[in-house]
């Protein structure tokens, strides 16, 4: 079975300043994804990133890094220079044992704070 | 209309009524998918289609009922729910590769808040 452990029900961060939204996950297959999505206050969830099991390298996406550290089983987001709209519920999410079945972490609230 | 599209974006219904839920994805994706999310839960996966065949049933209940007319359209149609079927329903999209890899992401629309008194 596939799990997604995210701790922190809520985070707080200085407008430009950097935070990491934190993400353990837990399963058997050797191949999975890993995947941050957003999502404001409107409801849409809006894909952030994506870190597969065999990548060598983490994952970037302009202000969005992932920082995977496989052998302790973390996929935490680090947002650079937080802006107001940054402020939203982030969901870490992944992918295994069938590529279709994605298990989404319970997420974390970010507020950015001018 | 681009990306995934969500109609209605709120609804209240009563335990009797018979209603649905619409959504329409504008990229091309050749799957679709229901997600169920609660508060304080994570999202729970409902249906999946892959090529408008239903792949995934997770043992949801009879009374949300999926359609899924084409790879552009697909409906849930809602009837005598009960109360703690009240939650955020989104809908998302994925282009998938036959057999599958990992990278298909999923592409969500903005989801139909119910309300069921």
């Amino acid at each position: 079975a596939q799990k997604i452990t995210q701790t922190q029900p809520g985070m707080f961060v200085q407008e430009k300043e950097a935070v990491t939204l934190d993400c353990t996950y837990d399963t058997s297959d050797p191949s999975y994804g890993l995947f941050w999505y957003k999502q404001p206050s409107s409801g849409e969830m809006i894909f952030l990133i994506y870190q597969g099991s065999y990548d060598q390298q983490n994952a970037t996406e302009g202000r969005y890094s992932l920082n995977f550290q496989k052998a302790r089983k973390s996929a935490n987001l680090v947002i650079s220079a937080s802006q107001l709209g940054d402020s939203a519920m982030y969901f870490c999410a992944m992918s295994a044992g069938g590529y279709q079945k994605v298990t989404f972490g319970i997420g974390t609230k970010l507020q950015v704070i001018p | 209309e681009t990306g995934v599209t969500q109609t209605p974006r709120h609804l209240v219904m009563g335990m009797t009524n018979k209603k649905s839920l619409k959504c329409e994805q504008h990229l091309g994706h050749n799957a679709m998918y229901w997600y169920k999310q609660s508060a304080k839960k994570p999202l729970e996966l409902m249906f999946v289609y892959n090529f408008k065949e239903q792949t995934e049933n997770n043992s949801v209940p009879s009374r949300f009922s999926p359609e899924c007319p084409n790879s552009s359209h697909l409906f849930l149609h809602l009837h005598t729910l009960q109360p703690e079927d009240s939650a955020l329903y989104l809908c998302a999209s994925s282009q998938e590769q036959r057999g599958g890899t990992l990278t298909d992401t999923q592409y969500f629309g903005p989801g139909t808040r119910l309300t069921v008194l």
